[in-house]
């Protein structure tokens, strides 16, 4: 079945600075990547997605960008803010199984002021 | 609109206990699931219910059942509580499958003595 790893699971940047959240799946027929943000006490979030058929995607600070070969997405943040401290979580669906979706461990980051 | 709730908020229980953990959604979503959240492990899907009357197994279904009655409640049952079960629970739902946005309520902390 699929797996995704995500690095790294802590993270500090200054304010202002930029923020990279790398991730792998083992699964060639994943075709959906989420990545969600948890903040404290709270349920995840869902900030951005993509899908296989795009190799980047921006929202305004934040980015990802997919590389299908390589079975590997990341999640940029630019000119990070305090709001932007949280815990991160990638994931990974394939289509034929679009029930279950697989979850990274997550990654704290923090935004030092 | 109150989107998707849970209870409790949180729950202590002696091992052996049977334990009802539930979810509430108005969004008039498709598909529900049920996560268990814990540290280092990222989120993993215990059931899931594409439809209602329709459920199926996730990644960690062992000790837990669900039921979906109606489109808006889906609970967990824990038929006999064990302390590996102590986590956070997380339900969410989605207006199609796991390839759409997941909405995700605010969570049960459930620890077994």
């Amino acid at each position: 079945g699929e797996n995704v790893e995500q690095h790294p699971s802590t993270l500090s940047v200054q304010e202002g600075d930029s923020a990279v959240i790398k991730c792998t799946y083992s699964d060639s027929a994943s075709n959906y990547f989420p990545w969600y943000k948890q903040e404290l006490g709270k349920g995840p979030q869902l900030i951005i997605d993509i899908r296989s058929n795009v190799g980047e995607k921006k929202d305004q600070r934040i980015a990802v960008t997919l590389n299908k070969t390589a079975k590997h997405f990341s999640l940029h943040i630019t000119e990070t803010q305090p709001e932007d401290s949280a815990v991160y979580f990638c994931a990974a669906s394939t289509y034929s199984s679009a029930s279950k979706i697989i979850f990274g461990s997550g990654t704290r980051l923090s935004i030092r002021p | 609109i109150a989107g998707i709730t849970q209870a409790p908020t949180s729950q202590i229980l002696a091992a052996g206990r049977r334990m009802t953990l539930r979810c509430t959604q108005d969004m008039r979503h498709n598909a529900m699931y049920w996560y268990r959240q814990d540290l280092g492990l990222g989120l993993r899907l215990i059931h899931y219910s594409n439809t209602a009357g329709t459920t199926g197994k996730g990644e960690v279904p062992d000790g837990y059942s669900v039921s979906r009655a109606n489109t808006d409640d889906f609970p967990l049952t824990l038929a006999s509580a064990v302390p590996s079960q102590t986590s956070v629970y997380f339900c969410a739902s989605s207006e199609g499958t796991s390839q759409n946005e997941q909405f995700f309520g605010p969570g049960t902390r459930l620890t077994v003595l």
